[in-house]
């Protein structure tokens, strides 16, 4: 089944500790990107991926870290988490980055940092 | 400043027609995506216009007007399931998908 796969689906953590989320994709894409989504806000993007190789940031980038060394894999890092980052946050990923494909999201990760 | 606006809330009976719309401003234009999103989960896709005109798949419909920023989504027989939260989206000229806050579609028996 094509999908886009991100762990853990819920997670309490404490300021201050390293955690990463990770996310993978089945279908060859070339496009990756990782949202935050926050009530009465629109998804705001944090990090993107147009290739292997290649990340760019999104509109909401301090405090995030992320990495593309293989295609299929795009883990979003929080180096040092602080309550603000508290957060529902989905990974994507599109054919292309050009957008007549669509974007398919993973089924999201529930942050909660104390 | 690039700014996606569209309702935070409407309420539409079962069986019926709804039209959520969405305005748009931002810097260049790729095209405009809707998808639905289901509280707690993730949000699917639903249409891509780029091109002025409605495109119709199965019960819903998507509008574009790119002279007017003006974009809708048309539900017809309307279902429980329907019920959802329907996102708007603007790919600007480097192909960045900005997003509206989302409309929050209660559907009533």
């Amino acid at each position: 089944e094509a999908q886009v796969t991100q762990n853990p689906r819920y997670l309490i953590t404490v300021t201050g500790k390293k955690l990463t989320v990770t996310c993978s994709q089945n279908m060859n894409h070339e496009y990756m990107s990782w949202y935050r989504q926050d009530p009465g806000l629109g998804l705001r993007q944090i990090y993107y991926s147009m290739n292997v190789e290649v990340t760019d940031k999104g509109d909401v980038p301090e405090g995030y870290k992320v990495s593309r060394k293989e295609k299929r894999n795009f883990p979003l890092i929080l180096e040092s988490p602080s309550p603000n980052q508290t957060s529902l946050y989905f990974c994507a990923s599109s054919l292309s980055g050009t957008g007549d494909y669509g974007y398919t999201f993973g089924s999201g990760t529930r942050l909660t940092v104390v | 400043g690039q700014n996606i606006d569209q309702p935070t809330e409407m309420t539409a009976t079962e069986g019926a027609i709804v039209q959520i719309n969405c305005t748009y401003q931002t810097s260049g234009f790729n095209g405009l995506f809707w998808y639905q999103q289901h509280a707690g989960e993730a949000p699917t896709f639903l249409s891509y216009n780029v091109l002025d005109g409605l495109e119709e798949k199965g019960r819903f419909s998507s509008f574009l007007s790119r002279s007017k920023g003006y974009s809708y989504l048309l539900l017809k027989e309307l279902q429980m399931k329907d019920s959802a939260s329907y996102l708007c989206a603007s790919m600007d000229s480097n192909y960045q998908l900005i997003w509206g806050a989302g409309t929050k579609l209660i559907i009533k028996p």
